[in-house]
């Protein structure tokens, strides 16, 4: 697509609830990121892959957070018993650079907005 | 582990030139990107530089000293839409960009 699709744009949830989070990325971006960005903060690195490769999930806070793109292109960002300290904006952002060397620009969606109640 | 420190908030009036410093702390260090996001909205590439010296573009510059591991965004001529977020970013080994907590810049006529 022409640029990098996020669903839903706003959901909110009880707590104990799972939610599953898609990015679309920019057709041919072979990297795929996730972040999260709390309200007046900067983004908080999850994890990244390169095609379908899962290269980096140091990111994610604990074992209820998984992210996978199955065949390279979407990927689900999924929360499993979701807590009040979960709510906050979840960016996916895709790269054309499988290198992290270089400048690796990042286009990021317009996100996610989790609210758990 | 890595850190960066960027001031909070700077405000500046119409015209004016404002520069947004960034320090750093990491390890295999690539070079130091910058971020612009207005509100409601999503973090946009501004530059990146890997080297040493200042980088050009428009009204925008960014400077990096890797020795002093500090560098800074100089934002001249200002317009009311450059009113945003300004967030510093490293590239290094091994993981993904690294943000820093922004400077917000308010820009008033």
């Amino acid at each position: 697509g022409a640029g990098v699709s996020q669903s839903p744009r706003y959901k909110v949830t009880k707590r104990g609830q799972d939610v599953a989070l898609r990015c679309d990325p920019i057709s041919g971006h072979v990297s795929l990121y996730w972040y999260r960005q709390a309200l007046g903060q900067g983004p908080e690195f999850l994890t990244y892959f390169n095609y379908e490769a899962q290269q980096d999930k140091s990111g994610l806070p604990n074992d209820r957070f998984s992210a996978e793109r199955p065949e390279g292109s979407i990927s689900t960002l999924t929360i499993q018993r979701t807590e009040q300290r979960d709510s906050a904006m979840y960016r996916c952002a895709s790269s054309t650079d499988r290198s992290l060397s270089g400048a690796n620009v990042l286009t990021f969606g317009a996100g996610s907005r989790l609210t758990v109640l | 582990g890595q850190s960066l420190e960027q001031p909070s908030e700077v405000t500046a009036v119409e015209g004016a030139i404002v520069q947004i410093n960034c320090t750093y702390q990491t390890s295999g260090f690539y070079g130091l990107s910058w971020y612009q996001q207005h509100d409601g909205g999503a973090p946009t590439f501004l530059s990146y530089n890997a080297l040493d010296g200042l980088e050009e573009t428009g009204r925008f510059s960014s400077f990096l000293s890797r020795s002093d591991s500090y560098g800074y965004l100089l934002l001249q001529e200002l317009q009311m839409k450059d009113s945003a977020s300004y967030f510093c970013a490293v590239n290094q080994a091994g993981t993904a960009l690294i943000f820093g907590k922004g400077t917000t810049l308010s820009v008033s006529s």
